[in-house]
């Protein structure tokens, strides 16, 4: 998808391990989501960033961590990672606090063994 | 508990045709309402969007309606095409004042196969 990258794509970590999922947008957006989807339902908002600087949970923001390390980049940490937290991960950007998300990424399908 | 439901896992409409896929919602404090629309192997991608004190919004083929009373909303795709073959989400924002702040939740999502 234009403008959101998100990195890897798949990985397959074991019980306990950590690893951060990567993303960036081009777009100079101002906000920024991640969320996560299982099987069978929507998409669930882990944390977001409504501006450079700032950070807030979402609906299930348990284990798991997030940095916004710029106006571009925001990254999602699992410390240690849980067979649960198996799921396909995007992230999303939005122009501005108080704009719907347009842009998502494609995706990264985690699975943890 | 599934605050936005999307009852029809699927839904089969002849090219041409109109396609209408459902949602129902439960939490009355959902004041803005979107669709989303998801290609395999790609995230999603804004389609359009409705604030609770409207009834209907329009944008070009596609027109989602909104009754309050019922808690449902409908989006309507007319003419169906089949590159409209997608799997369609409906989502809703609590206390968003007629505009959303991304805190989305989510329907379970309708997959829709428009066949030539």
């Amino acid at each position: 998808n234009a403008g959101v990258t998100q990195t890897p794509k798949f990985q397959v970590l074991k019980t306990g391990q950590s690893m951060t999922l990567q993303c960036a947008q081009d777009m100079n957006h101002n906000s920024m989501y991640w969320y996560r989807q299982d099987p069978g339902m929507g998409l669930r908002l882990i944390y977001y960033s409504a501006s450079e600087g700032t950070t807030d949970k979402g609906e299930v923001p348990n284990g798991y961590n997030v940095s916004r390390l710029n106006k571009r980049e925001f990254s999602l940490r699992l410390e240690s990672a849980a067979p649960s937290q198996t799921s396909v991960y995007f992230c999303a950007s939005s122009e501005r606090w108080g704009r719907q998300p347009q842009h998502f990424g494609d995706g990264t399908r985690l699975s943890i063994l | 508990d599934q605050q936005v439901k999307q009852n029809s896992p699927s839904l089969s409409v002849q090219e041409g045709r109109i396609s209408i896929l459902n949602c129902d919602y439960t939490n009355s404090m959902f004041d803005y309402f979107l669709w989303y629309k998801k290609y395999p192997a790609e995230g999603p991608t804004f389609l359009i969007s409705i604030s609770s004190i409207k009834d209907k919004n329009e944008d070009g083929r596609f027109t989602v309606f909104l009754n309050k009373s019922a808690k449902h909303l409908s989006l309507h795709i007319v003419p169906s095409q089949p590159g409209d073959s997608a799997v369609y989400f409906c989502a809703a924002d609590a206390n968003a004042g007629g505009t959303s702040y991304g805190k989305l939740t989510f329907g379970q999502g309708t997959i829709l196969t428009v066949h030539p």
